[in-house]
């Protein structure tokens, strides 16, 4: 069975850094072509794609937020870090991460993790 | 930067077929997939490469992707379908999610 779940502060201040890790197991992030992937979902709104990382270390960004972000694994505590820098009220959403899984015809992401709500304020 | 496009909203009576659509450009020459999200919970998985069924979803979601459209198609509707349903597919290294749209089973 494979499970995800995202961790960390729920509340951070306007300017500061938020530091999120997805913590999943049934999968190994070594494995060819596997990938864990960050999303998220302002209260009442769409899901938006921030980033993902792949086995090989490679890493996506939004081009949106990409001078925000980073990412980084750990294969052998099969843990991934999104920081978010800067972070401002209109960051308040669900994070969710979500595995990646091999393919060669497109890429979509299952499972999911429970999601995390970070609100941020003042 | 690459768009898709749902309806807000689309209703359907219980056991009539509902269609729910995704465009953007040249769709049909990506992969596109499609979530299913119910109030408080996690988007899950119902449609993979324009028309792959996950092995839990049931046989009556199918998908198709041809042209600018994806379609996701729910024969037979139940209540239980009641829920937002997001497309996404990816273009240049990027994933892109469309606006979702809120399938309404009345």
């Amino acid at each position: 069975q494979i499970t995800l779940k995202e961790s960390g502060p729920t509340l951070v201040k306007p300017t500061q850094t938020l530091t999120l890790t997805c913590t999943f197991s049934g999968f190994s992030l070594s494995t060819s072509g596997v990938g864990v992937g960050w999303i998220r979902q302002p209260p009442g709104k769409a899901l938006e794609w921030l980033a993902l990382i792949y086995w090989d270390d490679d890493k996506r960004y939004s081009p949106s937020l990409k001078t925000r972000l980073t990412l980084t694994k750990d294969t052998s505590r099969n843990q991934v870090v999104l920081t978010m820098t800067n972070m401002d009220p209109v960051d308040t959403a669900t994070y969710y991460c979500a595995r990646k899984p091999y393919s060669n015809y497109g890429n979509w992401f299952a499972p999911w993790g429970q999601g995390t709500l970070v609100t941020v304020s003042s | 930067s690459y768009e898709l496009t749902q309806p807000p909203s689309v209703s359907v009576s219980p056991g009539q077929t509902a269609s729910i659509t995704c465009s953007g450009d040249k769709l049909g020459d990506k992969n596109a997939c499609w979530y299913q999200q119910k109030p408080g919970q996690s988007p899950v998985l119902v449609m993979y490469r324009d028309y792959m069924r996950p092995s839990r979803i049931p046989e009556r979601f199918s998908g198709s992707n041809s042209g600018n459209t994806a379609t996701l198609t729910i024969s037979g509707t139940q209540a239980v379908d009641e829920a937002d349903y997001y497309c996404q597919a990816w273009d240049i290294s990027t994933a892109v999610f469309g606006g979702g749209t809120k399938l309404t089973v009345l």
